[in-house]
This record gives C-alpha cells, sequence and structure tokens, in this order.
C-alpha cells in the first residue's frame, strides 16, 4: 500500500542548530514533492516545492532535498529559532501533476531557547 | 489566510444532524479541495474540484457530500453526522494554470459531533 511516514516524535533542538526532519514513502513516483509549516489551530502553509528531476532547493533558512532512489526527502532549517517551532507536514504528488496530494502526519518541531 | 474564508470556525453538533461548512476563496483558483486532519493521521482528502462542473471524490468521502456553487464557494455537508466525523475540517485552493503550484488553506473549522 501507498504509505507517506514522517517521524511522529517531536524534534526538540536548541535554538542556533539545525533542524532536519524526514519524510519517507513508499510506492509513489511523485513528479514532486512539497513541504508545509502547520501552527496549532490554523492551516498549513506552503513553504517549498521540490520536482523529481531536482536534488536539493532553498530558501533562506530552509533546505529541501529529494532522493528518488532513497525514496525519501529531507527538510533543514538552519540556525533555528523559537518562531520555528511548528508542525512540518511533507505532501506528494500523486497524480502526475493534478495536484492531488498525499501528506504525512507531520513532524512537529520545538526550537528551546 | 484571509483570501481563503471557512465558516464556521467551531461547532458543536449531535448525532444525527445535518451540517453545512462553507468556504470561500478569493484568489481566483479553479480548484478547491476538503480534507480532513484528525491526529496522528495527517490531512486526508474528503472531496475536490477542479471546475464549477467538476466534482471528485477523495479517499474518504463516505458520509459527505460537496457542492460548488461557483468558482469561489465549496460547500461540505455532512447529511447526519456521526461521532467519529469529529475532527477539524480544511479547504484549500489551487491555481489550475500551475501544473505543480501549492495549495492554499483557510483557517479550518472545529467540528465537535456529540
Amino acid at each position: 500500500s501507498q504509505k507517506i511516514e514522517q517521524n511522529s516524535e517531536a524534534l526538540n533542538i536548541q535554538e542556533g542548530k539545525t533542524a532536519t526532519l524526514t519524510c519517507n514513502y513508499t510506492n509513489y513516483s511523485p513528479a514532486y514533492l512539497q513541504w508545509y509549516r502547520q501552527d496549532p489551530g490554523r492551516g498549513p502553509v506552503f513553504l517549498l516545492l521540490i520536482r523529481e528531476n531536482e536534488k536539493e532547493k532553498r530558501k533562506e533558512r530552509l533546505k529541501v532535498t529529494f532522493d528518488t532512489t532513497l525514496k525519501q526527502s529531507l527538510f533543514h532549517i538552519t540556525a533555528s529559532q523559537p518562531a520555528d517551532s511548528a508542525t512540518y507536514l511533507c505532501a506528494l504528488d500523486t497524480s502526475g501533476g493534478y495536484n492531488k496530494l498525499i501528506f504525512g502526519a507531520g513532524t512537529r518541531l520545538a526550537v528551546h531557547p | 489566510d484571509a483570501d481563503v474564508t471557512q465558516t464556521p470556525r467551531n461547532r458543536i453538533t449531535k448525532t444525527g444532524k445535518r451540517i453545512m461548512l462553507e468556504c470561500s476563496q478569493t484568489k481566483g483558483h479553479d480548484r478547491m479541495y476538503w480534507y480532513r486532519q484528525d491526529p496522528g493521521l495527517g490531512l486526508r482528502l474528503i472531496y475536490y474540484s477542479f471546475d464549477v462542473k467538476d466534482i471528485n471524490k477523495g479517499e474518504i468521502s463516505d458520509g459527505y457530500s460537496v457542492s460548488r456553487q461557483a468558482q469561489a464557494k465549496f460547500s461540505l455537508s455532512l447529511e447526519s453526522a456521526i461521532p467519529n466525523q469529529t475532527a477539524l475540517y480544511f479547504c484549500a485552493t489551487s491555481d489550475i494554470a500551475r501544473s505543480t503550484d501549492t495549495q492554499y488553506f483557510g483557517p479550518g473549522t472545529r467540528l465537535t459531533v456529540l
């Protein structure tokens, strides 16, 4: 069966360190993968998109990698800040670009001062 | 996100009642979606619509129905609510002109079925 896995345990890190979150998937061949941020009681907000033919994408302190052989994406936040504390969701396109996404359950990140 | 609004924001209802959740968007997007979110399960797609005349079932459509009244409006109905439909419901939109675009989510509706 098709499956997306994100670490269900919260990730606790110290301010200034790099946070690395993992998204693994099975039985998909996604055209692209997206990362969203969700704060408690609010809707997800898009952060980054990476296509199947891209290895890495950066945006300010954020970096996403995409390894289609390993079926894994890593999401990095460098120089993390308490304001980065949130739940981060990965989402895969399963419809060949028709934007029908499958979401992972998310990983909660807590950045401590 | 003020461009996608949902009403009501919170609703408590009883088993067997009919409930309608509404979504409006000012982004001009053709595509609209309804998701539910449960702890530990992430977002699951209920229905989606790629234009006013196109409605499709998602992963978990049983017990739900939708109506796309206009490009900007997409409502979700629970004909006879049951307690396991207690969840956080999100509406989202995306732009048909972009092949790999992002989805823009509303603030959510917290529904409790007693």
